[in-house]
């Protein structure tokens, strides 16, 4: 069984902070997806990386695959109370269901 | 906007009773997959359907039922409810599975609430 582990589960940090949310498997993925879900809502896509070591930025939001693609990392600068949400890892194998993180909960104080 | 629509928003019934939730894919996609979100807990894999036909199935109940019809809709029945079975029910599609990245986009849920 496939496995993603995501941390921290919760997080609270002042507007402006920084911060990276860690997801981590001992299985290797053939793509990593970031989903942003806000209470009551469905999950958003926020970004699919695929190549081992790829990094891509999404405005203050940068994600990294690890170079193994075991592992990901999505990294806020200058967080803002807008970021506030739950923030999900997804793990997919080519053709099977996504494997999905507990996620990570930010809280941004004003 | 994922482009995945879920009827209906809120669902509110009783004990024993049977509902059927249903979910309108992103155009083009052939997948789609349901998934359970009780309080507090993350998304529960339920079942895949590919271009009409069952494709992995998760966590799901035998109460719980699902099929995807020739239009690419898909239906989730629930069936014998109980006061567990409240939760948010997302759906969401992908182009293909093994085709691409195996990306999904999420409807906006259906949130279940069973009295």
């Amino acid at each position: 069984t496939q496995l993603l582990e995501q941390s921290p589960q919760f997080l609270s940090i002042q507007e402006g902070e920084n911060l990276t949310v860690y997801c981590n498997s001992s299985s290797v993925f053939s793509s990593l997806q970031w989903y942003r879900q806000e209470p009551g809502e469905g999950p958003v896509l926020l970004v699919t990386v695929v190549t081992g070591g790829e990094v891509k930025k999404l405005k203050r939001l940068t994600f990294q695959f690890g170079d193994a693609r075991k592992d990901s990392s999505l990294h806020i600068t200058a967080a803002q109370p807008g970021d506030t949400g739950l923030y999900l890892c997804a793990g997919g194998t080519s053709g099977s269901r996504l494997t999905f993180g507990e996620g990570t909960q930010l809280t941004v104080n004003p | 906007d994922s482009g995945v629509t879920q009827t209906p928003k809120h669902l509110i019934t009783a004990t024993g009773q049977r509902v059927t939730l249903r979910c309108s894919p992103r155009s083009g996609d052939l997948s789609v997959y349901w998934y359970q979100q009780s309080l507090d807990q993350g998304l529960q894999f339920l079942i895949q359907y590919y271009n009409g036909e069952e494709r992995a199935k998760g966590n799901i109940l035998e109460r719980f039922s699902a099929q995807q019809f020739p239009d690419l809709h898909s239906e989730l029945n629930l069936s014998s409810l109980e006061l567990g079975d409240s939760a948010l029910y997302f759906c969401a599609s992908s182009i293909q599975p093994g085709q691409g990245t195996d990306t999904q986009y999420f409807g906006p849920g259906t949130r279940l609430t069973v009295l």
